[in-house]
């Protein structure tokens, strides 16, 4: 079936420590998003890429990084996480910026 | 700027109907959705309106939309315990990315 993968489930890191989390997908979509959900708020966007073009949003944090090295992979790097980076997050994709999201799983990401 | 506004929590008892309300603030959404993120998982496209529609039925679900007072909501009939879960209104903005409210949880008792 096609899907979006993310890698780990789970992830826990030290306070610090880098740390990278991995989306794939099989859907050969064009954007890929990378969302922060925190207990009981709103998913915020944190960017996508549309194919290799890379979008930030204004307020997500210089800690926080993504690659796409290909159609199919995302990466999201934390390179300092602190303790407030404690979050689910999500990748999404879809086939054009006006079309319908495909979520993945998610990483729930725990920093000691 | 761009804000999707929902109540926290609703409590049902199985077998009734429920009822998530949700506000959004970009009157030029050409569409609107609602997600289902159940327990440790990720979210679910349950439905979505297109802006021109008043109503959308699908199986137990409507989606009712108020365009003059930008409000949506999502109907439940014969809620099922296996509908607890967190529902997530969403308006698409301006950059075309999905914007959520914080979500209405959904307790079903039985």
């Amino acid at each position: 079936d096609a899907m979006v993968i993310q890698n780990p489930r789970y992830q826990v890191t030290q306070f610090g420590k880098p740390v990278t989390l991995s989306c794939s997908q099989t859907l050969n979509h064009n954007v890929m998003y990378w969302y922060q959900q925190k207990s009981s708020q709103a998913p915020k966007l944190l960017f996508h890429y549309y194919d290799k073009d890379f979008n930030n949003e204004a307020d997500t944090p210089d800690n926080f990084q993504s690659r796409r090295p290909n159609t199919s992979f995302c990466f999201l790097d934390i390179r300092s996480p602190g303790l407030g980076d404690a979050a689910m997050y999500l990748c999404a994709t879809s086939r054009g910026t006006g079309d319908g999201y495909t979520f993945g799983s998610g990483t729930r990401l725990t920093v000691v | 700027g761009e804000d999707v506004e929902q109540s926290l929590f609703l409590s049902v008892r199985e077998g009734d109907s429920s009822v998530i309300n949700c506000t959004y603030t970009d009157s030029s959404s050409t569409y609107l959705y609602w997600y289902k993120q159940e327990p440790g998982a990720g979210l679910q496209l349950l439905t979505y309106i297109f802006s021109n529609m008043d109503m959308k039925q699908d199986q137990r679900l409507t989606v009712l939309l108020n365009k003059k007072d930008k409000h949506l909501s999502l109907r439940i009939a014969d809620t099922q315990t296996g509908d607890s879960a967190i529902y997530f209104c969403a308006e698409r903005g301006s950059q075309g990315n999905l914007i959520f409210g914080k979500g209405t949880k959904l307790s079903v008792k039985p």
